[in-house]
């Protein structure tokens, strides 16, 4: 069965600063789909980023950019320049090629100070 | 503004009555997605319906009951719960199998 750990509880990072949210993800599947996942207080999940696995070329989406390494199972979120907005709960996810079920992992609360 | 409406907000039910969520999207997505989340913890899935069919039931108690009604609608009937089953619950649609899923803004359901 595929598993999603995110191993960080908590981050902080300064207003303006960088940083980065760690996924890793076991399974054995060659076509799968990873994302990440912004869950603000206001409660909707909204979509980051995507990766395809078969795509070498590590997905940006504006600020945000991951650092996918298909070998290590490593999914990583950057967040360049942060913002206040940014504060929320990030979940890191998976998706089998295969199937319709959307994996995730336990999530990293991102506080922003200014 | 959300493309996935979910209705009520909020809903605060005894464990006798009968209720129902409701969720709709006018973005042509094939498959469309029940979730039910606790405080701090990530959604889980209940159920998946993919071209109005019921694609994925995870052992969900019977006292949830899903409908798709037609391809833009998802229902969920709930009836007898517990107070345990008092979180939020999401609904999310997808065009297809690798994109990613559209989330609703979710019903925060109380059971007293």
């Amino acid at each position: 069965a595929q598993t999603v750990t995110q191993s960080q509880p908590e981050m902080s990072v300064q207003e303006a600063e960088t940083v980065t949210l760690s996924c890793t993800y076991d399974t054995s599947e060659s076509d799968y789909y990873l994302f990440w996942y912004k869950q603000p207080p206001s409660r909707q999940m909204i979509l980051v980023i995507r990766q395809e696995a078969y795509k070498q070329q590590n997905a940006t989406e504006n600020r945000f950019s991951v650092n996918f390494q298909k070998a290590a199972k490593s999914f990583s979120l950057k967040i360049s320049d942060s913002q206040l907005g940014d504060a929320a709960m990030y979940f890191c996810a998976y998706r089998s090629a295969y199937t319709d079920k959307l994996i995730f992992g336990t999530g990293t609360r991102l506080q922003v100070f200014p | 503004d959300t493309e996935v409406t979910q209705t009520p907000k909020h809903l605060v039910m005894g464990m006798t009555n009968k209720k129902s969520l409701k969720c709709e999207q006018h973005m042509g997505h094939r498959a469309m997605y029940w979730y039910k989340q606790k405080a701090k913890k990530p959604p889980e899935l209940m159920f998946v319906y993919s071209y109005e069919k019921l694609s994925i039931n995870e052992s969900v108690p019977s006292r949830f009951s899903p409908e798709c009604p037609n391809s833009s609608l998802l229902n969920l009937h709930l009836h007898a719960l517990q107070p345990e089953d008092s979180a939020l619950y999401l609904c999310a649609s997808s065009p297809l199998r690798g994109s990613g899923q559209h989330f609703g803004d979710g019903t925060r359901l109380s059971i007293l």
